[in-house]
């Protein structure tokens, strides 16, 4: 079985700060890891993954993620945050050793982001 | 391209009536998905297609149900509605093993 947490309900921070979201997972085989955001009313729109390869992971909007085999964590981060970056933003795991027919996502509750002005 | 477009946005169902939700997937996309997102939740995954055929499916009962059709495009039918099924019902279309999933606004189901 696949699971994600994501600690924290909601995340708080001044505009220009640097913001991260927290992740971790856990999988039996090898992660493909993945950040969606959602806005109100709005579907989920991907920012970024790591399939392999580069523990540091660039993404949309200048977001990044680093993947911590170690600490089995995916934590999403941005070096300046933006008003327009307050969304929920959603973990998701697939594991690697599922299937090839398999593309079942396990996200996490999610992490609502407030950046303050 | 339009994306993964559902329909309709928003529905209002009585309880024990039947519902049916339909995705298009993103062009060249093959793979259809389904996940339920209750309010306050993250997305949970009901079940995917792949060539006309249920692949892989969460831990839903058998009230959910779907199809996909030649053109990749896909329906999700819940019969005998509960007023627990009051949902976002959310399509993702996806191509290879290796990519992300891209998903739809969403279907916003309100059961009374």
């Amino acid at each position: 079985a696949q699971s994600v947490a994501q600690p924290e309900d909601q995340v708080n921070v001044a505009e220009g700060n640097p913001l991260t979201v927290k992740c971790t997972y856990s999988v039996s085989g090898n992660p493909y890891l993945f950040w969606y955001v959602q806005y109100p009313n709005r579907g989920l729109q991907f920012l970024l993954k790591y399939i392999t390869g580069d523990n540091l992971v660039k993404g949309s909007y200048g977001f990044e993620a680093e993947f911590n085999k170690s600490q089995t964590s995916f934590h999403l981060k941005k070096p300046s945050a933006l008003v327009s970056d307050s969304a929920l933003y959603f973990c998701a795991v697939r594991d690697m050793n599922s299937g090839a027919g398999s593309y079942q996502l396990t996200f996490g509750k999610g992490t609502k982001l407030s950046v303050i002005p | 391209d339009a994306g993964v477009t559902q329909s309709p946005t928003h529905l209002i169902k009585t309880r024990g009536q039947q519902v049916t939700l339909r995705c298009s997937p993103k062009s060249g996309h093959d793979t259809v998905s389904w996940y339920q997102q209750a309010l306050g939740q993250g997305p949970q995954f009901i079940f995917q297609y792949y060539e006309e055929e249920e692949r892989q499916r969460g831990n839903f009962p058998d009230r959910f149900s779907g199809h996909q059709f030649p053109n990749y495009s896909s329906e999700l039918n819940v019969n005998a509605l509960l007023l627990g099924d009051s949902a976002l019902y959310l399509c993702a279309s996806s191509i290879t093993v290796n990519t992300e999933a891209f998903f739809g606004q969403g279907t916003r189901l309100t059961v009374v």
